[in-house]
């Protein structure tokens, strides 16, 4: 089954111990991106990767580390969790590049963060 | 930089009535446009998508969206709301940057179907 698959999915933890959210795809997708939701601010864009060893900044990128080391794979990386980096965080990946407009983002199931 | 955004985070509507989810976004040239559903405790999928072939487009159950360039919309409509539809939806857009495209999302409607 094509997938994208987010671990954990559930992590509570405290300021400051880092963390990874692992993200596999199964898909052989270039694109790769992560996303944080936040109640009335919809999903924002923290990092994403046109191809390995190809990543970018999103709109929110402070406090967050990604890699691209392999085609399939896409961790966030928390070096030093804050309270307000609390969230519901997706991954996501497409086959598309360049300039269709038209790339459909397939989506994990969400790795809901706690910090306290 | 393009913006979407959803009038009402939440709508709440009778099992079998209308469904009508707002949309509006801001682009100077055309867009490709996409709703997004979220059930719970799961991530987005693709409900639909407009790329300029027609100005009416289908999704999956039964949902359809119309794009109107006068009025810069995208809403969503479903004849009769199932209790199944209760869900997150996202409008989203999406915009060219350098070489890749990025997806803006609005922040969401939460749809609420009452029996």
């Amino acid at each position: 089954e094509a997938q994208v698959t987010q671990n954990p999915r559930y992590l509570i933890t405290v300021t400051g111990k880092k963390l990874t959210v692992t993200c596999s795809q199964n898909m052989n997708h270039e694109y790769m991106s992560w996303y944080r939701q936040d109640p009335g601010l919809g999903l924002r864009q923290i990092y994403y990767s046109m191809n390995v060893e190809v990543t970018d900044k999103g709109d929110v990128p402070e406090g967050y580390k990604v890699s691209r080391k392999e085609k399939r794979n896409f961790p966030l990386i928390l070096e030093s969790p804050s309270p307000n980096q609390t969230s519901l965080y997706f991954c996501a990946s497409s086959s598309g590049q360049g300039f269709s407009g038209a790339n459909v983002l397939t989506f994990g199931a969400g790795s809901r963060l706690t910090v306290l | 930089a393009q913006s979407v955004t959803q009038l009402g985070s939440h709508v709440s509507v009778s099992e079998g009535a209308l469904v009508l989810l707002r949309c509006n976004y801001s682009s100077s040239v055309p867009p490709y446009l996409f709703w997004y559903v979220q059930y719970p405790n799961q991530g987005l999928q693709l409900l639909l998508k407009y790329t300029s072939a027609a100005t009416l487009v289908k999704g999956i159950n039964g949902f359809e969206a119309e794009f109107k360039k006068s009025e810069t919309s995208f809403h969503l409509t479903k004849p009769s709301a199932h209790m199944s539809d209760a869900a997150e939806y996202f409008c989203a857009v999406s915009e060219i940057v350098t070489s890749y495209d990025k997806v803006i999302f609005g922040p969401g409607t939460s749809l609420s179907v009452i029996p």
